[in-house]
């Protein structure tokens, strides 16, 4: 059973970077149609669609977060991170990582996410 | 991008149906045929109940359907049992392989 963990500090302050990892385990991440995703939930936008990853190192990111985003993966530790930069207090919340499932048009195009990970709380607060 | 719109609240009794919609535009719901939508209860990660606008995945009872029509998407919930109160939240592909979520809805079983 596909199991996401996210690890990572659940305190920054006003203008530093929030850097976050999760771990996948029973499920390697190489798989061709699988992306990995990270999501948040704030008080303020509510569930919103940070970006996600795929195993070649492919990024899509929102472009209203773009410029404080970066997502990358370590296949070789099968996992992937996030860093965000600049933070404020708008950026507190739940943090989640997530499988996106991505099949191409010959496949019957899907683009969501089916598998989800625990919620880690990340407060900014000086 | 601009978040999906969805009424903020709906409400049925044991047994009865009740349908939350989900409004986007030519750009995301209306591009494609990839809508989901998640069930969340308090504490707790989303949950996939709906993909591919009204597929179930398994072990999704087939009280939870799907559907679409121009740019607004819906869920309905058919003999609405107790547990099925919760956040609802909607998502769909948007442009350039971006997603976008729904506001939530909240269900209420009365």
């Amino acid at each position: 059973q596909m199991q996401l963990q996210v690890s990572g500090p659940g305190q920054a302050k006003p203008s530093e970077t929030l850097s976050l990892t999760c771990i996948v385990s029973s499920y390697s991440i190489r798989g061709t149609y699988d992306f990995w995703g990270w999501i948040r939930q704030t008080p303020g936008k509510g569930l919103e669609w940070i970006g996600n990853i795929h195993h070649s190192g492919s990024t899509v990111l929102n472009p209203s977060l773009k410029s404080r985003v970066t997502i990358s993966v370590d296949t070789s530790k099968n996992q992937f991170s996030l860093q965000l930069d600049s933070v404020t207090a708008s950026d507190t919340g739940l943090y989640y990582c997530a499988r996106q499932t991505s099949l191409p048009p010959s496949f019957g195009f899907a683009y969501y996410i089916d598998v989800w990970g625990e919620a880690t709380t990340v407060t900014v607060s000086s | 991008q601009s978040a999906l719109t969805q009424p903020p609240s709906a409400s049925g009794s044991p047994g009865q149906s009740v349908t939350i919609s989900c409004t986007g535009s030519t750009s995301d719901i209306g591009y494609s045929n990839s809508v989901a939508w998640y069930q969340q209860h308090p504490g707790k990660a989303p949950k996939l109940m709906i993909y591919g606008v009204n597929k179930r995945p398994s072990g999704v009872p087939d009280r939870f359907s799907g559907s679409k029509s121009g740019n607004t998407a819906s869920l309905t919930v058919s003999g609405l049992q107790a547990e099925d109160e919760g956040y609802f939240y909607c998502t769909s592909y948007a442009s350039l392989n971006n997603l976008v979520f729904g506001g939530g809805t909240k269900l209420t079983v009365l």
